[in-house]
């Protein structure tokens, strides 16, 4: 069980660029839940997905943010364009089934010059 | 709004000690609650899972209680050793299982 991945480990961007995140959930896990997390904020509930369907996207916090899950191995999060104050650790995390509690990835530091 | 409160902030004890850690939350209807540890630079790990129809649950030497009527749960650390130095987060699931609510977390120092 290679567990939640998340690639990349870092990432360095200018302002205004397009920013993609990417996660692969544990095998045969169909929910999922992208995170960001900032030292003022803590850690922000973005989206959820629930079987490659976005169920609950409320925490997206603007329409710079978009998810997607095409299948149930692969999630990407997108930013564009990108400002310095969305520079965060994004984490994903998955889970088999709502009550099995929930295996995060390593996270994607993202700083945006 | 589903928050979750995570008292004290910061503690800091010596090798040994027994010591507990707090977390209220404001939504009674959990589904289940989660406590993590995360360590400075990394990833969240998962320690310990309570479904909402349990009272606890133990790992070695952690123990998690669950008390859903008073909206409150503890972290018990038995025989603290300077490894269990981290930041430990509690997350509720609320009913629908839409959202992990995390708190601010505690931040433990272990001194040897």
């Amino acid at each position: 069980d290679a567990g939640v991945i998340q690639s990349p480990r870092h990432e360095v961007t200018e302002m205004g660029q397009e920013v993609t995140l990417r996660c692969k959930p544990i095998s045969g896990h169909n929910s999922l839940f992208w995170y960001r997390q900032t030292m003022m904020r803590g850690l922000e509930l973005l989206i959820y997905f629930n079987n490659n369907v976005p169920i609950d996207d409320s925490g997206m916090p603007e329409d710079r943010f978009s998810a997607k899950m095409p299948n149930a191995s692969f999630s990407t999060l997108k930013i564009q364009p990108s400002e310095p104050r969305d520079s965060a650790v994004y984490f994903c995390a998955s889970s088999l089934n709502r009550g099995d509690g929930y295996t995060f990835g390593s996270g994607t530091r993202l700083t945006v010059v | 709004k589903q928050e979750v409160t995570q008292i004290p902030a910061a503690l800091s004890v010596p090798e040994g000690e027994n010591l507990v850690l707090n977390c209220s939350f404001t939504d009674s209807a959990i589904y289940n609650l989660q406590w993590f540890r995360q360590d400075p630079g990394k990833g969240l790990t998962s320690l310990l899972l309570i479904q909402s129809s349990q009272r606890e649950q133990t790992s070695g030497r952690l123990n998690a209680s669950l008390d859903k009527s008073s909206g409150r749960s503890t972290l018990y650390i038995a025989a603290s050793q300077p490894g269990d130095s981290a930041t430990y987060l509690c997350a509720f699931l609320n009913q629908a299982g839409t959202a992990l609510i995390f708190g601010k977390g505690t931040t433990l120092s272990v001194s040897s």
